[in-house]
């Protein structure tokens, strides 16, 4: 299975503030990184696909890239309805497997 | 509106079985290829099984393989998870989620349903 670590797995911050998540696979997996926000008691939401790609309404704070093992999603300037966790997914292969989140927090 | 709706979680002992249902509406849903995810309570999410959007194939996580079994049906929309031999483990809410593009397996989840909630306890 492809194991997927994320750093850092929290991180406290504030809004207007640039931040970067990292995602690293423990195998290549080319661009089959996607990346999801989720809220408190909401389901995930996806942001990113295919390491880069933006998902239609997804503001364009969001970014994503990366190949190979190591990838990063980049939100600049937060807003307070950022503040959640997201994960990296990986689709190069099954079984599909997240990473562990991380969340953002409030400072 | 485009949407999907779980339905079928509830309290079941160590050892029971449960089937849960995701009731599709708003896309064609013989169209796409779909999954459950699921989700302990304050944990990360796990992938749990995948289906083709013609049924032609199924994927499993290797916690559940030879335990949990997902089907559709495209006459009334919907996914299903038979769960068999459930552990304590297994206690989540569990998401049906439809992939991004048609024709494809690209495990972009672009449309979650809210989640229903399986718990196993004695």
């Amino acid at each position: 299975d492809i194991q997927m670590t994320q750093s850092p797995s929290s991180l406290s911050t504030s809004v207007g503030d640039r931040v970067t998540i990292a995602c690293r696979a423990s195998q290549p997996i080319n661009t089959y990184l996607n990346w999801y926000q989720q809220r408190p008691g909401r389901a995930p939401k996806l942001l990113i696909y295919a390491g880069s790609t933006l998902q239609t309404g997804v503001p364009l704070r969001f970014s994503g890239s990366g190949s190979g093992t190591d990838f990063t999603l980049t939100i600049t300037s937060l807003q307070p309805e950022d503040f959640a966790t997201y994960y990296c997914q990986q689709t190069y292969n099954t079984p599909i497997t997240f990473g562990q989140g991380t969340r953002l927090e409030i400072k | 509106e485009v949407q999907l709706l779980e339905s079928g979680g509830g309290l079941v002992q160590p050892g029971g079985s449960l089937r849960l249902s995701c009731a599709a509406s708003g896309f064609t849903f013989s169209y796409y290829a779909m999954s459950w995810v699921r989700q302990a309570p304050g944990k990360g999410l796990e992938w749990v099984s995948s289906i083709d959007d013609n049924s032609g194939g199924t994927y499993y996580a290797g916690s559940v393989q030879g335990r949990f079994t997902i089907s559709r049906n495209s006459a009334t929309n919907t996914l299903y998870l038979q769960m068999t031999s459930l552990t304590v483990e297994d206690t989540a809410v569990y998401y049906c989620a439809k992939d991004l593009m048609m024709y494809a397996k690209h495990w972009y989840f672009d449309l979650w349903g809210r989640g229903t909630l399986v718990t196993v306890s004695p």
